[in-house]
């Protein structure tokens, strides 16, 4: 079955720390993005790549990084200069050849708590 | 700035008894108003692409709807199964190929027997 992997689930992190989270597609999808969800907020755009090698900034791209060595994957890294990390974290993508105003498709989301 | 509000933030109804979720929204273009559900602790599910006022979409029990200033999800007869949170999001044009989408805070919506 095609669709959008995140891992892990869930994801404890120290002060100081840097993480990553993995996003992996196999649906041939040019076109990923990060997302992070508050409590009460909506989804605010973090980074979000069009094609291999390349990525742009979101709305709030302070304290994270992206990479896009391969078609199918766009980890985040959440630095230790991200004051705020713990949120859910998800992962998009949209496919190749259709309208940039498709829908975009959605992974299962990744927890990641600050201790 | 794109800008999107839902009403209510909060809803809960009796098996059966229908209602209307209210999604306002504000971009120098609409380029397309999408609609979409999240269970509690997952990614969220899409649902409807609306491109222009009047347009309608239906799926199952439920049914978007456009103007130009808001979009609607009409839920008839819902089921407990329905319960979830459901998000509005807007693309406006300009956005070039990025496809970035403004958010609402979403309407969490319970539905009890």
């Amino acid at each position: 079955d095609g669709g959008i992997t995140q891992s892990p689930k869930y994801l404890f992190r120290k002060e100081g720390q840097n993480v990553t989270l993995s996003c992996e597609q196999n649906l041939n999808h040019d076109a990923m993005y990060w997302y992070r969800q508050d409590p009460g907020q909506g989804l605010r755009l973090i980074y979000y790549s069009q094609i291999v090698n390349d990525f742009q900034k979101g709305d709030i791209a302070e304290g994270y990084s992206v990479s896009r060595e391969k078609k199918e994957s766009f980890p985040l890294t959440v630095t230790s200069a991200q004051k705020n990390p713990t949120a859910f974290y998800l992962c998009a993508s949209i496919g190749s050849g259709t309208h940039s105003y498709n829908e975009q498709f959605f992974g299962p989301g990744t927890r990641l708590t600050v201790l | 700035e794109d800008q999107v509000t839902q009403s209510p933030e909060a809803l809960r109804l009796q098996e059966g008894e229908s209602s209307s979720l209210n999604c306002s929204y504000t971009v120098s273009g609409l380029r397309g108003l999408f609609w979409y559900r999240q269970d509690p602790g997952k990614g969220p599910e899409f649902l409807f692409t609306l491109y222009s006022a009047g347009e309608e979409k239906e799926k199952e029990r439920l049914k978007a709807t456009l103007t130009k200033k808001e979009s609607f999800l009409h839920i008839t007869a819902p089921k407990p199964e329905d319960s979830a949170t459901y998000l509005c999001a807007v693309q406006a044009w300009g956005s070039g190929t990025a496809s970035k989408l403004t958010f609402g805070t979403g309407t969490r919506l319970q539905v009890t027997l």
